[in-house]
């Protein structure tokens, strides 16, 4: 069975500087589709940056990026300059190609300190 | 953003009583899921459609049945509510490209689930 692991239960960050939030995945499948997802304290679930394992360069989505290392089944969320809106519960989520099913981590919880 | 809403946002309910949660989207998307959050567990699948009147299980599907009779709507029945079902509830619509491989999954706001 597909599993997705977030490592970090929470982690916090300074006002515009840089934070990495880690996942890792177990799978045997060649076509998958990973995303972030952020969940703000209004709950709603917002996507932040989807990855197609085919794909080999890294996606990017304006301060966020990701670093997707296929072979270690490793798809880090990479935040720049952070800013207080930042502040959330980060879902890390996997997919197969053919599957109907969404697979999520448990979160971290991003703190950003003024 | 994608045009979800469920109803209702909020709901308290005793054991043993039924309840049906309602997504409705704008979207004329295809698919549409039902999941649940828990802490420690992230978000879980209980059922999700491919079309009207299509439906599977997910992985947390017991206690649960849903409908579709029309695209824009997907409900979400618990027969007999228990305390164990105390949860977030989030739909979420996805669209499937010509290729067949579905797209991207947006979700609603979440339905807060209380049972006494």
């Amino acid at each position: 069975a597909q599993t997705v692991t977030q490592s970090q239960p929470e982690m916090s960050v300074q006002e515009a500087e840089t934070v990495t939030l880690s996942c890792t995945y177990d799978t045997s499948e060649s076509d998958y589709y990973l995303f972030w997802y952020k969940q703000p304290p209004s709950r709603q679930m917002i996507l932040v940056i989807r990855q197609e394992a085919y794909k080999q360069q890294n996606a990017t989505e304006n301060r966020f990026s990701v670093n997707f290392q296929k072979a270690a089944k490793s798809f880090s969320l990479k935040i720049s300059d952070s800013q207080l809106g930042d502040a959330a519960m980060y879902f890390c989520a996997y997919r197969t190609g053919g599957a109907q099913k969404l697979v999520f981590g448990q979160g971290t919880r991003l703190t950003i300190n003024p | 953003d994608a045009g979800i809403t469920q109803s209702p946002r909020h709901k308290v309910t005793e054991t043993g009583t039924p309840v049906t949660l309602r997504c409705h989207q704008t979207e004329n998307h295809r698919y549409m899921y039902w999941y649940r959050q828990d802490p420690g567990h992230g978000l879980r699948l209980i059922h999700y459609s491919y079309g009207v009147k299509d439906t599977d299980k997910g992985e947390v599907s017991d206690g649960y049945s849903v409908s579709r009779s029309k695209t824009e709507d997907f409900l979400l029945t618990l027969e007999s509510a228990t305390s164990s079902q105390t949860s977030v509830y989030f739909c979420a619509i996805s669209e499937s490209k010509t290729s067949g491989v579905q797209e991207t999954q947006y979700f609603g706001p979440g339905t807060r689930l209380l049972v006494l």
